[in-house]
């Protein structure tokens, strides 16, 4: 079975600090997403990486910046939290295109509330 | 512009009362389209992917169908554990990088 994990499920922090939520994955996928997921929303794509130290912006990248120094790893940095990044984050990953259909697996979520 | 529009937002059914959820999508060439489902406070888990129209698959209640313009995901005599945001979500043949659009869920409940 595909496991992605996520470092914390519920996070507190105040606005002005820097946060990082990381993630994991445990099938050598190539490719890692990060999303965030809001009410009336839907999930909208932040930044995506198809490789080591590859990364490209999704829909809505402002605000956040990403790492990925390890295939297993991608994390996601909010360099100054504000209110309005409070929000449900999901970490999903695929194995990479070249004729094969990838499904995303995502991760359990990390609900951030920024005071 | 790409978009997955799904029907309706809520539904509440009694137990053992079949119904169909919609999700319509417009890409330009489709790569794959995809059903999740999700739990309160849970990431989506993956229930299917249907590549081209015409194709059906099933996983115990659940049966998804794939047009050339929208999907089908059919709930047969549901029970309450059924209950969950069922998502839908599309990928383009362009897009090489694996990215999804979702649409923005149909929150399904079932009542005993």
């Amino acid at each position: 079975d595909v496991k992605v994990t996520q470092s914390s499920r519920y996070l507190v922090k105040r606005t002005g600090e820097k946060v990082f939520l990381e993630c994991v994955q445990d099938m050598d996928h190539e490719n890692m997403f990060w999303y965030r997921q809001d009410p009336g929303l839907g999930l909208r794509l932040i930044y995506f990486s198809y490789d080591v130290k590859m990364k490209e912006k999704g829909d809505i990248p402002e605000g956040y910046s990403v790492s990925r120094e390890k295939k297993e790893r991608f994390s996601l940095i909010l360099e100054s939290a504000s209110t309005n990044q409070t929000s449900m984050y999901l970490c999903a990953s695929s194995i990479l295109a070249g004729g094969r259909k990838e499904t995303q697996y995502f991760g359990p979520g990390t609900r951030l509330l920024v005071l | 512009e790409d978009q997955v529009t799904q029907s309706p937002e809520a539904l509440r059914l009694q137990e053992g009362e079949s119904s169909s959820l919609n999700c319509s999508y417009t890409v330009s060439g489709l790569r794959g389209l995809f059903w999740y489902r999700q739990d309160p406070g849970k990431g989506p888990e993956f229930l299917f992917t249907l590549y081209s129209a015409g194709e059906e698959k099933e996983k115990e209640r659940l049966k998804a169908t794939l047009t050339k313009k929208e999907s089908f995901l059919h709930i047969t005599a549901p029970k309450p554990e059924d209950s969950a945001t069922y998502l839908c979500a599309v990928q383009a043949l362009r897009d090489q990088g694996g990215k999804l659009i979702f649409g923005q869920g149909t929150e399904l409940s079932v009542k005993p």
